[in-house]
C-alpha cells in the first residue's frame, strides 16, 4: 500500500513570500489531517477534512493559512504571508475513519524554513 | 494547563531495562488513545492503539486509566533502537466531535 505523499521534502522562503505544500493521502482514505510540528513540540492539528468537507479548522490561523481538498482526494496547505513563526514542519496523515479508531498514517512532512 | 500532557524527559536508560511513560489528558469525554514513536528527523509512526483493558505488543504494553484520566506505556527490556520520542495522542471531545490532540513527546535515550 503507497503511503501518504507529501511534497517539496523542504521548502526555504523569506517572510511575507507565500508557499503551499501539497498532500495525496492513502487510496480511498476519506479523513485528512494537516498539522504543524515546531521543533521540540507535539504536532497541533491545522485542520481536518472528512472527504471534501472541513470537520475543524479551529486552530487554523485563517488570516494567512488556507487549506483544500476540492475532490477528497489530495489536499493542498498555503500560507500566505509567511511569518518566520512558520517555521515548522508540516505534517499530512489520512485514516479510514474519522475517529482514527485505527490511527493514522502520516507523510514524510515538508520541512519550512522561514527567513 | 495543556489538553495532553507529557514529561519531555529526557529519559536516559541502559539496555535491557524496563521504562514507562504516562501521558496525563484533560477532558474525561476523549476517546481513541494512541502512541506514536517519532525518530529525529522523521515522520510519527503509530506504534499501538490503548485501551482500558490494556493492549500488549512484544515488549510494549499500553492502558488506559479513565478513572485518573492518563494513558501510560511500558517498555521492558529496552533496546538501542528504542531511542526516539514517544507521542501520546487523545481524541479530545470539542464541539460535537472529536479532535486528535498530541502531546509534545518523551524522549528515550537507551544507552550501552
Amino acid at each position: 500500500e503507497a503511503g501518504v505523499a507529501q511534497s517539496p521534502r523542504y521548502k526555504i522562503i523569506e517572510k511575507r513570500q507565500s508557499v503551499a505544500f501539497w498532500c495525496n493521502p492513502i487510496s480511498g482514505h476519506a479523513t485528512l489531517y494537516w498539522y504543524q510540528q515546531i521543533l521540540g513540540q507535539g504536532p497541533k492539528l491545522l485542520i481536518q477534512f472528512q472527504n471534501n468537507g472541513v470537520v475543524d479548522d479551529s486552530q487554523l490561523p485563517k488570516d494567512r493559512f488556507s487549506a483544500e481538498r476540492l475532490k477528497g482526494v489530495d489536499s493542498t496547505l498555503k500560507i500566505q504571508p509567511a511569518k518566520l513563526e512558520d517555521s515548522a514542519v508540516y505534517l499530512c496523515a489520512s485514516s479510514s475513519r474519522g475517529d482514527s479508531s485505527y490511527g493514522y498514517t502520516f507523510g514524510s512532512g515538508t520541512r519550512l524554513t522561514v527567513v | 494547563r495543556k489538553e495532553v500532557e507529557q514529561d519531555p524527559g529526557p529519559f536516559n536508560v541502559p539496555e535491557g531495562a524496563t521504562v514507562a511513560f504516562n501521558c496525563t489528558y484533560s477532558n474525561s469525554a476523549s476517546q481513541s488513545f494512541f502512541w506514536y514513536r517519532q525518530d529525529c528527523r522523521k515522520e510519527p509512526k503509530l506504534l499501538m492503539s490503548v485501551y482500558s483493558s490494556g493492549n500488549e505488543d512484544g515488549r510494549f504494553t499500553a492502558q488506559l486509566n479513565r478513572a485518573s484520566q492518563y494513558i501510560s506505556l511500558l517498555i521492558r527490556d529496552s533496546k538501542l533502537s528504542d531511542s526516539a520520542t514517544y507521542l501520546c495522542v487523545a481524541f479530545l471531545a470539542s464541539g460535537g466531535s472529536y479532535i486528535p490532540t498530541f502531546g509534545r513527546g518523551t524522549s528515550l535515550i537507551v544507552h550501552p
